[in-house]
């Protein structure tokens, strides 16, 4: 089992550009979040997702933030017109079930550092 | 909004003492998670405390639950290099879809 796969590990873009995050969650775990770790913070929430489902996105900035999780295929965090501000760490958690129910856990993945520069 | 501290923010300390990392949550919970973060990689789960009163250890690792209290604390017992790492706790509100994270606690053990 590969674990929570999440690509590309470094990703480096100029001001106004996009910037997209993907995600492959472990085998068997149908429920993606999304987390972003400024420098020198802890993990801040920002969607949940079901398969082609946002379930809560109350985390996300209303602009230029969105996030998917198709029917085949990984998740995607997409930013656009990046700012430095989006510069941080993020990460991606998968799960078997929904959370608050019997041995539910959270795997992270090893993250995407974005640069703004 | 749900607050959770964690205290102290950064923490020196020699090998071979002990030492306690504090964290307190604003809102009823549970459940509470430690994780460890070592730079530039992911989160490893340390403990999950799933009730009140409930204690885990692991080597020098140990972790308590007061979900009166709201709060949990992570003792370290005998430090060696190896434990350093930030160290973070999250906690799991019912009815939630997310974690709260703490700010973490950068450890640093001196030889």
């Amino acid at each position: 089992n590969a674990g929570v796969m999440q690509n590309p590990r470094h990703l480096v873009r100029r001001r106004g550009q996009e910037a997209r995050l993907r995600c492959s969650p472990m085998k068997g775990h149908s429920h993606v979040y999304w987390y972003r770790q400024l420098p020198e913070e802890g993990l801040k929430f920002m969607v949940y997702l079901q398969k082609e489902n946002i379930i809560d996105e109350s985390g996300m900035p209303k602009e230029r933030f969105s996030a998917e999780f198709p029917k085949e295929g990984p998740s995607i965090l997409r930013i656009q017109q990046v700012v430095r501000g989006d510069s941080a760490a993020y990460f991606c958690a998968s799960s078997p079930r929904k959370q608050g129910t019997p041995n539910y856990g959270y795997t992270f993945g090893s993250g995407t550092r974005l640069t703004v520069v | 909004e749900l607050k959770v501290e964690q205290n102290p923010l950064f923490l020196s300390m020699q090998e071979g003492k002990n030492y306690t990392i504090y964290c307190n949550y604003s809102t009823t919970s549970d459940r509470l998670y430690w994780y460890r973060q070592d730079p530039g990689k992911s989160l490893e789960s340390l403990f999950v405390l799933l009730s009140n009163g409930a204690v885990k250890q692991e080597g020098r690792l140990m972790a308590s639950l007061d979900t009166k209290a709201r709060l949990s604390t992570l003792h370290i017992t005998a430090a060696v290099h190896d434990l350093s790492a930030t160290y973070f706790c999250a906690v799991d509100p019912p009815g939630g879809n997310q974690f709260y994270f703490g700010t973490g606690t950068s450890l640093t053990v001196i030889p």
